[in-house]
């Protein structure tokens, strides 16, 4: 069983949809978990990090359930710039990341 | 936020030869850098952990002699594909824990490497 999984996707969505991406974690004992960005042929970006009580920035909001062991990202007004990887990762031990696999997202016009 | 840089950003080279990388923190001090590697529409693939002034952790089924890495200093840490092949072909990436107490990792823009 892999320490953190998504769903692939593809994710097709029209601009302005608001979609959803959860992540699930296996590992109780993780501190820490981010949600990144990841565009076609480039390096990760840190999108969020997590937060217990859940936090927001502009359109995206991540939340944190320790109890389900799953994390969300909820994207609002989806613009076409939106269109990427998006991997959930996981910090254990302070030092030991745990990546998805990634999910994919595509905004259309 | 933190900023790691890597260099070069692509890299042809000769079966057999060997290809140095560089992963460098330009404005924050990194004990504990992290090598990856992405192959086409994968997940990234940790290689090993490279620490400061110690030798690296090597993930299951990585050659720790075929993949070297050196952090000999807090701001540079290196990965050198020996020998390479046309299988090592892909796109390696480095990252370093931030100078934050939260944790974050920042990456550095990759390398891809091919071999002919």
């Amino acid at each position: 069983r892999k320490e953190v999984e998504q769903d692939p996707g593809p994710f097709n969505v029209p601009e302005g949809a608001t979609v959803a991406f959860n992540c699930t974690y296996s590992n109780s004992a993780s501190q820490s978990f981010f949600w990144y960005r990841q565009d076609c042929r480039k390096e990760p970006k840190l999108l969020m990090s997590v937060y217990s009580s859940g936090n927001e920035d502009g359109r995206f909001t991540a939340q944190l359930n320790r109890a389900s062991q799953y994390i969300s990202l909820l994207i609002r007004d989806s613009k076409l710039s939106d269109s990427a990887t998006y991997l959930c990762v996981a910090l254990y031990n302070f030092n030991k990341f745990y990546f998805g696999s990634g999910t994919k997202l595509n905004v259309k016009p | 936020g933190a900023v790691v840089s890597q260099h070069p950003s692509r890299v042809i080279c000769k079966s057999g030869t060997s290809v140095k990388i560089e992963c460098r923190s330009l404005d924050f001090q990194a004990t504990t850098m992290f090598w990856y590697r992405q192959f086409p529409k994968q997940s990234l693939m940790l290689m090993a952990t490279s620490n400061e002034g110690s030798k690296a952790t090597y993930e299951q089924g990585v050659e720790k002699d075929k993949f070297l890495i050196n952090h000999a200093s807090l701001t540079l840490s290196t990965l050198t594909v020996t020998s390479a092949h046309p299988e090592d072909s892909s796109f390696y990436i480095c990252s370093a824990k931030g100078p934050l107490s939260t944790g974050e990792l920042f990456f550095g823009e990759g390398s891809r490497l091919t071999v002919l």
